[in-house]
C-alpha cells in the first residue's frame, strides 16, 4: 500500500525550532520528488516547500524561505521539514505530498494525514 | 489571498451537474497544467484531476477538467451527498512554486 505518514507535530513556543518527518512506504521513494503543504485552521491549502529526487532542486514559499529547510534521506525513504523561528502564522496542520514526476513541477497523486503543528506560548 | 480564484462556494441538488471555476493568468494556470484535488471533511486532499483533464485510476467518469487560457473548470456530473466536500485546483507559477485556488465548498443540497 502506497502510504505516507507525517510526524513531529506539537506545540511549540515563537522563536523555537520544529522538525517534522514523513515515512514513505509503498513506492520507489527515490525516483519522486516531495513537498510540504500546509492548512491553517479552517482556511485552503498552501504550498511549502519542494524537493526533488536527488535533491538538486528545492523551493521555498516566500513565506518561509530562510526560516524553514526541506531535505529527504533516500535511504530511509524519508522527507524532512526543519522549521526555525517558528511564528504565529505558522500554526497549520503540515501535509507531506508526493509529486508525479522526479520534479516538484506536477500534481501530487500521495498525500499523508498531516501533522499539526501549533505555535504559541 | 490565494494566486488563483474560485469561488467560495457553490451548490446543487443530487443528481445534478456543477462546475467549479479558476482563475489565474499567464504566468501560471496560462502555461502549466492544471490539478484539481478533493478534500472530504476531516480528512487529506486527494487527487481529483490532472494535467487539466486527466483522471487517476479509481476516479469516476462523473468529473471532469478543462482548461482554457488562464482559466480551469472542474465538472462533476450525477452529484452524490458523497460529493460534499471542498475542492482546489493548483498549478506552478513562474519561480517554479505550487499555488493553489482558495478552495471551493461544495453543497450537495
Amino acid at each position: 500500500e502506497v502510504q505516507l505518514v507525517e510526524s513531529g507535530g506539537g506545540l511549540v513556543q515563537p522563536g523555537r525550532s520544529l522538525r517534522l518527518s514523513c515515512a514513505a512506504s509503498g513506492f520507489t521513494f527515490d525516483d519522486y520528488a516531495m513537498h510540504w503543504v500546509r492548512q491553517a485552521p479552517g482556511k485552503g491549502l498552501e504550498w511549502v516547500s519542494g524537493i526533488s529526487w536527488n535533491s538538486g532542486s528545492i523551493g521555498y514559499a516566500d513565506s518561509v524561505k530562510g526560516r524553514f529547510t526541506i531535505s529527504r534521506d533516500n535511504a530511509k525513504n524519508s522527507l524532512y521539514l526543519q522549521m526555525n523561528s517558528l511564528r504565529a502564522e505558522d500554526t497549520a496542520l503540515y501535509y507531506c505530498a508526493k509529486d508525479s514526476s522526479s520534479y516538484p513541477n506536477d500534481a501530487f497523486d500521495i498525500w499523508g494525514q498531516g501533522t499539526m503543528v501549533t505555535v504559541s506560548s | 489571498q490565494s494566486v488563483l480564484t474560485q469561488p467560495p462556494s457553490v451548490s446543487a441538488a443530487p443528481g445534478q451537474k456543477v462546475t467549479i471555476s479558476c482563475s489565474g493568468s499567464s504566468s501560471n494556470i496560462g502555461n502549466n497544467y492544471v490539478s484539481w484535488y478533493q478534500q472530504l471533511p476531516g480528512t487529506a486532499p486527494k487527487l481529483l484531476i490532472y494535467d487539466n483533464n486527466k483522471r487517476p485510476s479509481g476516479i469516476p467518469d462523473r468529473f471532469s477538467g478543462s482548461k482554457s487560457g488562464t482559466s480551469a473548470t472542474l465538472g462533476i456530473t450525477g452529484l452524490q451527498t458523497g460529493d460534499e466536500a471542498d475542492y482546489y485546483c493548483g498549478t506552478w507559477d513562474s519561480s517554479l512554486r505550487k499555488v493553489f485556488g482558495g478552495g471551493t465548498k461544495l453543497t450537495v443540497l
